[in-house]
């Protein structure tokens, strides 16, 4: 079964930094794989996600992630944060089920800050 | 519009009561699925289902039951309420399963 690490649970940087959150996913099989943003008190949006097409995707707001399969991870990017950033990060990765459904399988989530 | 919409926003109850979570989605969606968000933010799937079809179900508790009248629907049903079922539940759903999940609103359900 495949499983997601998000180092950590919370990240904070100022206005304008780099934004970096780290996911790594645990199978040697590329899978699909996504992040996606949580605001407070409402649902998650897809940022992006990777279908084995190109290694680096670009997403909404800003956001990219590179693929790197000899690392196993799906790192996301922003080069400058923006107050309206600030929200959970989360990395997901899509799994078999033993019935032959696929399924997502979430990280523990990163909360980003944003400083002014 | 909204895309999926879930009702109630916000349910408090006491323990041993049964409720109900319902969900929509106006997407034309063939798949739907219901997510719990524990308190420390976890998600974890506990259904899906594809054309009114179940087709996972991650050894969720069968106090929970899960009932799609149509494509469009998806609701929960819960019965004996526990004081560990506190969490925020989401409904969610794709065009097939490996495509993006569009998640509604979320559920915030207190057990008490």
């Amino acid at each position: 079964a495949q499983s997601v690490t998000q180092l950590g649970s919370h990240v904070s940087v100022s206005e304008g930094a780099l934004v970096l959150l780290r996911c790594n996913y645990s199978s040697s099989v590329p899978p699909y794989l996504f992040w996606y943003v949580q605001y407070p008190n409402q649902g998650l949006q897809l940022l992006l996600k990777y279908t084995s097409a190109a290694t680096l995707v670009k997403g909404i707001n800003g956001f990219e992630a590179e693929f790197k399969k000899s690392e196993t991870s799906f790192h996301l990017t922003k080069p400058s944060a923006h107050m309206s950033d600030a929200a959970e990060y989360f990395c997901a990765v899509s799994d078999l089920t033993q019935g032959g459904s696929e399924k997502l399988v979430f990280g523990k989530g990163m909360k980003l800050t944003v400083n002014p | 519009d909204t895309a999926v919409s879930q009702t109630p926003k916000y349910l408090v109850t006491q323990m041993g009561n049964d409720k109900s979570i319902k969900c929509e989605q106006n997407l034309g969606h063939d798949t739907m699925y219901w997510y719990k968000q524990d308190s420390k933010k976890f998600l974890k799937i506990m259904f899906s289902y594809n054309n009114k079809e179940l087709i996972i179900n991650e050894t969720v508790p069968n106090r929970f039951s899960p009932k799609s009248p149509d494509k469009a629907h998806l609701n929960l049903h819960i019965n004996s309420l526990e004081l560990g079922d506190s969490a925020v539940y989401f409904c969610a759903s794709s065009q097939n399963e490996r495509d993006t999940q569009y998640f509604g609103p979320g559920t915030r359900l207190t057990v008490l």
